[in-house]
């Protein structure tokens, strides 16, 4: 149980261009989701929580313009890197907790985004 | 400020044990994880300790000391699929995880 899963796995794309990202809960109802993204023998740096139904709060110097995190509903959070360049190259991680287990995150298998 | 200190990288051989330490210092206590991490992969939950004491789980056990802001991670019997980045967390007053940087666990045969 509590399998979280993300799409798409991988993605290229050209500078300037948009992404999205998804985050779902496949067996159970996700109270909060956050996203993540990790730089290469780099820790994970929390970008943003999200509760369904209301808007995500971002950490600090996470620009919330850039990075659009829509959670529409118990199973599903979207993250949108807007106008994607090359810093943003990078792999994103989206976890997920249920109200029964709060303490504890779980992981989807993460997205390795590259912009060229 | 918070912060969480872990060894950057360890090396230990094939069928031994290795011990990976990890100091915090939190604004409040709700609990350690240990997360093990393959290179291109996403984290994959191993332990969670709240109270002070030794958690076992097959060839991994974990320990806790609040008072003294330590946590270790322990692994016997080491096999090379054990090679992996190891990630220190602790759960603060807020419930929000703050993450060590993690240690690089390189197994030779």
């Amino acid at each position: 149980g509590a399998v979280v899963s993300q799409h798409p796995s991988r993605v290229i794309c050209k500078s300037g261009t948009s992404v999205k990202i998804e985050c779902r809960s496949l067996d159970f109802q996700a109270t909060t989701m956050f996203w993540y993204r990790q730089f290469p023998k780099k820790s994970l740096m929390l970008m943003a929580t999200s509760n369904e139904g209301s808007k995500a709060t971002y950490e600090q110097g996470v620009e919330k313009d850039k990075f659009l995190i829509n959670h529409a509903s118990l199973t599903l959070s979207t993250l949108t890197v807007t106008s994607a360049h090359p810093e943003d190259s990078s792999f994103y991680i989206c976890s997920a907790t249920t109200s029964g287990r709060a303490y504890e995150q779980f992981f989807g298998p993460g997205t390795r985004l590259t912009v060229l | 400020g918070q912060n969480i200190d872990q060894p950057t990288e360890m090396t230990a051989t094939e069928g031994a044990i290795v011990q990976i330490n990890c100091t915090y210092q939190t604004s409040g206590f709700n609990g350690l994880f240990w997360y093990q991490q393959h290179a291109g992969e996403a984290p994959t939950f191993l332990s969670y300790n709240v109270l002070d004491g030794l958690e076992e789980k097959g060839r991994f056990s974990s320990f806790l000391s609040r008072s003294k802001g330590y946590s270790y991670l322990l692994l016997k019997e080491l096999q090379m699929k054990d090679s992996a980045s190891y990630l220190c967390a602790v759960t603060d007053s807020n419930y929000q995880l703050i993450w060590g940087a993690g240690t690089k666990l390189i197994i030779k045969p």
